[in-house]
């Protein structure tokens, strides 16, 4: 079954700090894999794609990790700002097809 | 960056009414527009995909005549909820991916509507 499980399910961290989001997949055949910031409200936007021979990718404050290996993925935010706040949503799409699995999402609060 | 348009932002009505959301692509052409249901502190959920100039395709559980999708052109497609009930009420969202793109393109998400159903 394809499937996209994203973890913690909530982060509550300080204005400054590190966190790094999880995401596990089952998707089959894997096309690529997409973090979305989704702000309260609001739609999601992207922030980084992976394909399958990406390792890493960086887009300002965001890094995500691919390890297609094992089908798991992160994304690093550093130095962390209160417009942080918000959903991260891991999106993998399989090959071949319009078919994308969405993850449940973490929602990440910066406080000050 | 392109910009999918959704509208209204937020709507509320009364049970039994039907209400009718737009997606407008505005700087790219979209053969294919998606819609999401999404409830509180979940994810978004696919209800249907919206293929220009043919019938949408719709999710497993998800009723075509209650919610019906028009995509008339390649920049607009239209989700009308008819009969709403108290619980139809949710945020609904839509996406499009650019024509042009390949596999890799990123879905462009509207900023959602708020539907509440009184």
């Amino acid at each position: 079954k394809n499937q996209v499980e994203q973890s913690p399910q909530s982060l509550i961290i300080l204005e400054g700090k590190n966190c790094t989001l999880q995401c596990n997949y089952t998707v089959s055949p894997f096309s690529n894999l997409r973090w979305y910031k989704q702000d309260t409200g609001r739609g999601p936007v992207s922030l980084t794609i992976m394909t399958f021979s990406e390792n890493t990718k960086s887009n300002g404050r965001y890094t995500a990790t691919l390890d297609a290996d094992t089908k798991q993925s992160s994304l690093h935010i550093t130095a962390s700002q209160l417009s942080d706040s918000a959903s991260y949503i891991c999106v993998v799409r399989q090959t071949g097809a319009n078919n994308l699995f969405f993850g449940t999402g973490t929602r990440l609060t910066v406080i000050p | 960056g392109a910009v999918v348009s959704q509208h209204p932002s937020w709507v509320i009505c009364k049970s039994g009414t039907s209400v009718k959301i737009e997606c407008r692509s505005l700087d790219f052409q979209a053969t294919t527009m998606f819609w999401y249901r999404q409830f509180p502190k979940q994810s978004l959920m696919l209800m249907a995909t919206s293929n220009e100039g043919s019938k949408a395709t719709y999710e497993q559980g998800v009723e075509k005549d209650k919610f019906l999708i028009n995509h008339a052109s390649l920049t607009l497609s239209t989700l009308t909820v008819t009969s709403a009930h108290p619980e139809d009420s949710s945020f609904y969202i839509c996406s499009a991916r650019d024509r042009s793109g390949q596999g890799g393109s990123p879905l462009h998400f509207g900023n959602g509507t708020r539907l509440t159903v009184t």
